[in-house]
């Protein structure tokens, strides 16, 4: 079956430190990555969609600058969080869609700002 | 974005068949109704999707209005692994992996 591996689970980092997590697709082949922000008030922010041989689009709010993101194949993407604050904290969550038409989940990373 | 209407929450007894509606007056005809649901700690979780027709598969019936502008969400004989939040979301073809979430409705299921 079609998974989506997200590392790690929870991270906690100190104000103004960059944290990187992964996003890894497997049993198929991930062609667009979307990453996700929810917050602590359970609402959903897309952050930016990347799709092969297109580039990285990110919402606004949104920069490539504070959060970085990279799709080199069909099974990994990863994003930075750069210069991580507390307005940061939120479960961060990679959906990923190959040749289905729903899109597949990864379980997130809990990121902590301390 | 187009925009789904859902209840905030919802309760039920074990056992019973739930009915989480949706309503989606502004639907584009290129626009396809998903349903994920999402418990605590964890990432969505992919229910069911449809686009005219009436869908079922194991975990939930579809049932979309004629119109499309509301759609139903039928989950048969619940169990307490079906309490979640369910996301009723509207996905326009060729967007990828990007949907829109909203609140989302709870489900409560107490025994």
């Amino acid at each position: 079956g079609a998974l989506v591996y997200q590392y790690p689970r929870r991270t906690i980092c100190k104000s103004g430190t960059s944290m990187r997590m992964e996003c890894q697709a497997v049993g198929f082949q991930a062609t667009s990555v979307a990453w996700y922000r929810q917050s602590p008030q359970k609402t959903f922010e897309l952050i930016a969609l990347s799709t092969v041989n297109s580039a990285i689009k990110y919402e606004q709010n949104f920069t490539q600058e504070k959060f970085p993101i990279s799709h080199p194949n069909l099974s990994f993407s990863s994003m930075t969080v750069l210069n991580a604050y507390l307005e940061d904290r939120g479960l961060y969550l990679c959906g990923a869609r190959g040749g289905h038409t729903e899109v597949f989940f990864g379980k997130g990373t809990r990121l902590t700002v301390v | 974005d187009a925009k789904t209407t859902q209840p905030d929450s919802m309760e039920s007894t074990e056992g019973e068949t739930v009915h989480l509606p949706c309503s989606h007056a502004t639907i584009s005809g290129n626009e396809y109704i998903y349903w994920y649901r999402q418990v605590p700690l964890q990432g969505p979780e992919y229910v069911t999707h449809g686009l005219q027709q009436n869908t079922t598969n194991s975990m939930a019936f579809l049932a979309i209005a004629s119109d499309r502008k509301s759609s139903t969400l039928i989950l048969p004989h619940v169990s307490l692994r079906d309490a979640a939040v369910y996301h009723c979301i509207l996905r326009p073809q060729g967007t990828g992996s990007k949907l829109s979430f909203g609140k989302g409705a709870k489900l409560t299921v107490s025994p």
